[in-house]
């Protein structure tokens, strides 16, 4: 299966401020989703993104296929948006859909 | 609200015992993922399902766990002996056609083996 690497591993932030976590894929792939973990432990979609830009209200993301990478952009930072953020990938034909170790981010007012 | 369903939330059992989760996918969701997550392995795949038939089931240790669809509204993991390393939250996931769709996840069981 492919493997899925995510940048930072951590990652503290003010409120209000702005970040990028980045997902790298060993192959190419054509699912691929973007989750938020939340404090709770549930596993929220934030975005189905195998290539293109996509934006919900302050966040957007950006899947550059052929070079096999995808941005995660969080504008205006707020303390709800503390967690941890992962994103998935599958290639081929059997869709096995596979998980970086994410990226958990702060928020601190 | 369609939403994909797991039970039991939560389980604390003894070392040896059997346990059985159960996960309903949303309906009409043709694909059903078993995912596994601890702090130190993250979110591992055990096995998942298209179409009630099992595609891959690699990352499950085929010793002491096991995965059924016994029909389309129902998934089952069982683990038997339980041991205390598999200790986790068992997340099930479903989709639709994965290719061009997101897949949607129960809210987790988690599970303690003492």
């Amino acid at each position: 299966g492919i493997q899925v690497e995510q940048s930072p591993p951590d990652l503290i932030l003010q409120e209000g401020a702005n970040s990028t976590l980045r997902c790298n894929f060993s192959d190419s792939v054509n699912n691929l989703q973007w989750f938020h973990q939340n404090p709770w432990g549930q596993l929220i979609n934030l975005f189905y993104i195998p290539s293109g830009t996509k934006q919900n209200g302050r966040l957007s993301a950006t899947t550059v296929a052929t070079e096999r990478y995808s941005l995660l952009y969080i504008s205006s930072s707020q303390t709800t948006d503390s967690g941890v953020y992962f994103c998935a990938g599958a290639a081929g034909g059997y869709q096995k859909v596979t998980f970086g170790t994410g990226t958990k981010l702060q928020v601190i007012p | 609200d369609a939403r994909v369903t797991q039970t039991p939330r939560h389980k604390v059992t003894e070392m040896g015992q059997e346990v059985t989760m159960r996960c309903q996918p949303i309906l009409g969701h043709n694909t059903v993922f078993w995912y596994r997550q601890t702090m130190m392995q993250g979110l591992e795949l055990l096995a998942y399902f298209r179409n009630r038939a099992p595609l891959d089931d690699s990352g499950m240790p085929k010793d002491r766990f096991s995965a059924e669809m016994p029909d389309a509204t129902l998934a089952t993991l069982k683990i038997q002996p339980s041991e205390p390393r598999d200790s986790a939250v068992y997340f099930c996931a479903s989709g639709f056609r994965v290719t061009g769709n997101t897949i949607y996840f129960g809210e987790g069981s988690w599970l303690t083996v003492v």
